[in-house]
């Protein structure tokens, strides 16, 4: 089945820090992959999505890239703010699934002035 | 757009009682809609698939008799957990995907936490 594995977490950065987190995936079609973010005691927000492959998913100066041949997107920010500090969940939606998500751990990140 | 809300925001209720939850897609349909469970700290779970007009399709090891659900018009889905138990607290989201849309996005409610006591 599909699933979505995020580098373990928390990570914490200083402000202006880059920032990666990893996801790599298992599907058996085509997906879409998706970054979420959820901010303490608030619902998920959709931050960036992709496709298919070799696209490139950007949102308030994060960015992923759909890698087919590395099964990965990782999500990536030059330079994160306080105000980024929350959880972050990968996720995929499988054509053979509809319009289900299957969801990474979630990675929780905090940034420190 | 694509705006969902979800009432209430927090509940807190007595073990054996019923609690039902809504989720409300505000400036759009949605033929589909999703319930989820998250634990602190944890990833979300999908607990079940809910179809305007037809029955909710649930996920394995999900009571379907425990948690019921509702999807009768367009705009609207709801969850009633009955018989509530401490074990069911939990925050409960919903997301909800456009009708009529290819797009497999879904748009999420800001979620209810359950508290049981």
């Amino acid at each position: 089945g599909d699933s979505v594995t995020q580098m373990e977490g928390p990570v914490t950065l200083s402000e202006e820090a880059f920032l990666t987190i990893n996801c790599t995936y298992t599907a058996t079609g085509y997906p879409s992959l998706f970054w979420y973010v959820q901010y303490p005691g608030e619902g998920l927000q959709l931050l960036l999505k992709a496709t298919k492959a070799d696209d490139k998913g950007s949102n308030k100066g994060f960015e992923a890239t759909y890698r087919k041949e590395t099964t990965s997107f990782h999500l990536e920010k030059g330079s994160v703010q306080v105000s980024d500090s929350a959880v972050y969940f990968c996720a995929l939606s499988d054509q053979t699934s509809g319009s289900r998500l299957t969801f990474g751990e979630g990675t929780q990140l905090t940034v420190n002035p | 757009g694509a705006v969902v809300s979800q009432h209430p925001s927090w509940v807190i209720c007595k073990s054996g009682t019923s609690v039902k939850i809504e989720c409300r897609s505000l400036d759009f349909q949605a033929t589909t809609m999703f319930w989820y469970r998250q634990f602190p700290k944890q990833s979300l779970m999908l607990m079940a698939t809910s179809n305007e007009g037809s029955k909710a399709t649930y996920e394995q090891g999900v009571e379907k008799d425990k948690f019921l659900i509702n999807h009768a018009s367009l705009t609207l889905s709801t969850l009633t957990v009955t018989s509530a138990h401490p074990e069911d607290s939990s925050f409960y989201i919903c997301s909800a995907r456009l009708s009529g849309r290819t797009s497999y996005e879904q748009y999420f409610g800001p979620g209810t936490r359950l508290t049981v006591t």
